[in-house]
């Protein structure tokens, strides 16, 4: 049983289309987040959902919208993509008193 | 605001020596502090965590970490290394009063030498 899911796995798409990600965990969480990594394996947060309440919302392009319809899923949708959002996005789970966070596998998008 | 560091983007060393991976955290009050291990393709997996108590914590695959309050550190060992320890290593120091997120370091590569 995967406890962190994420779909697709792998996206490649032009310059200018929109695309989405689902995760969905199955942990019993409150809180999901979505993170970054960039070509150099840095990981950057984006953001974080408690109770299906956004709670983080780093400095990130208007583009990108999570959506949480309830709190074992978390979607973020992407709008006219751009070259340099190009990265693997990671989503992941914890309790929000825990600390520990699960990770999905990760979903690497490709804009050509 | 948190950072982490880890001041060393390669290590290679030889299969059965000694690893030790540092990591320097700024934190304004008691940080949770945590080691993350990412294979070729594949998600995280927590190693370790300190949250709180004894500073020298035990995780899995025969890692240990030891949190020095004085020295903002928290540095990963492994007395023996495997083939199959050769990954990429990250550092994250996290606090409930942020949310819960967590700030990572850039991570440093492991290569094991047979």
């Amino acid at each position: 049983d995967t406890a962190v899911s994420q779909t697709p796995k792998y996206l490649v798409t032009q310059m200018g289309n929109d695309k989405s990600i689902k995760c969905e965990q199955n942990l019993g969480h409150d809180t999901m987040y979505w993170y970054k990594q960039d070509s150099k394996k840095f990981l950057k947060i984006m953001f974080s959902y408690n109770n299906k309440e956004l709670i983080i919302n780093e400095t990130v392009p208007n583009r990108f919208s999570p959506k949480s319809p309830d709190k074992a899923h978390l979607n973020l949708h992407i709008n006219s993509l751009e070259l340099g959002d190009s990265a693997v996005y990671f989503c992941a789970s914890s309790n929000r008193d825990a600390g520990e966070l699960f990770f999905g596998e990760g979903s690497r998008l490709t804009v050509l | 605001a948190q950072s982490v560091t880890q001041p060393d983007i390669h290590i290679t060393v030889s299969e059965g020596a000694s690893l030790e991976l540092r990591c320097n955290y700024s934190y304004g009050a008691t940080p949770y502090l945590f080691w993350y291990v990412q294979s070729p393709g594949q998600g995280l997996q927590l190693l370790l965590k300190y949250f709180s108590g004894d500073t020298l914590v035990q995780g899995i695959k025969g890692f240990e970490a030891e949190f020095k309050r004085s020295q903002s550190s928290f540095n990963l060992r492994k007395p023996s290394v495997h083939w199959s320890d050769a990954a990429e290593y990250f550092c994250a120091v996290g606090a409930q009063a942020a949310g819960n997120k967590l700030t990572f370091g850039g991570g440093t590569r492991v290569l094991v030498k047979p």
